[in-house]
């Protein structure tokens, strides 16, 4: 266990739903991150944020992604109008920034659309 | 954002010290190297990080080379749970720190 929590684990959803994942980051860490992973791959980015403020997101997979942190806490990203090529596991990772930014991953949300 | 190139697969028995080469031609200045573990169904694990020579903690040591092309992950007697799959990145970690994943090296304990 690494501090940091995603809900749910397993989200089974039909096309065309839309989803919405949380992440709990470890407390005192002001960066949080999202990855997909689809099987066989490495992690791929998708957004980042300092604290409440989303850094960079140009790597959303499209304008059905989106991610909030409202409170510079916890994290949610949804996914709207579902589609097959979406399942994927879901990570969120957290850090405290340089000059170490060894990033704690959560388990993961693992999605299947279908 | 350094591109890197490990290998795919390896084997290795248990009590075995492993070695994974990661090559990274075009690492920047300011860019540190990290390798992380993932086992299936998890998220990575931070390993070890480095920028120059050799560091060496807990669990690895990491080789890096007076012109930082490449870089080597060094796992003391491993075992069965060593089985995993190792990532080696490459950037700067203060720029932002998203990290740019491989394929990874897909490790093999054998009894």
């Amino acid at each position: 266990d690494t501090g940091v929590s995603q809900d749910p684990r397993h989200k089974i959803t039909k096309r065309g739903q839309n989803v919405t994942f949380r992440c709990d980051p470890i407390s005192e860490h002001n960066r949080l991150y999202w990855y997909r992973q689809t099987l066989g791959q490495g992690p791929e980015f998708l957004t980042y944020f300092q604290n409440e403020a989303q850094l960079e997101k140009s790597r959303l997979l499209s304008d059905r992604f989106s991610a909030e942190r409202p409170k510079g806490s916890f994290s949610t990203l949804e996914i709207q109008r579902t589609e097959q090529g979406d399942s994927a596991m879901y990570l969120c990772a957290s850090t405290l920034g340089a000059p170490k930014d060894e990033q704690f991953f959560g388990p993961g949300t693992r999605l299947t659309v279908l | 954002l350094a591109k890197t190139t490990q290998p795919i697969s390896m084997d290795s028995y248990e009590g075995q010290e492993v070695n994974i080469t990661c090559s990274h031609n075009n690492i920047a200045t300011n860019d540190y190297i990290t390798w992380y573990q993932q086992f299936p169904s998890q998220g990575p694990r931070f390993i070890i990080q480095g920028y120059k020579t050799k560091v060496t903690n807990e669990v690895a040591s990491l080789f890096i080379p007076a012109d930082r092309k490449s870089s080597t992950l060094s796992l003391p007697r491993v075992s069965l749970s060593d089985t995993a799959v190792y990532y080696c990145l490459v950037g700067d970690i203060n720029q932002g720190g998203k990290l740019i994943f491989g394929q990874g090296t897909e490790l093999s304990v054998k009894p």
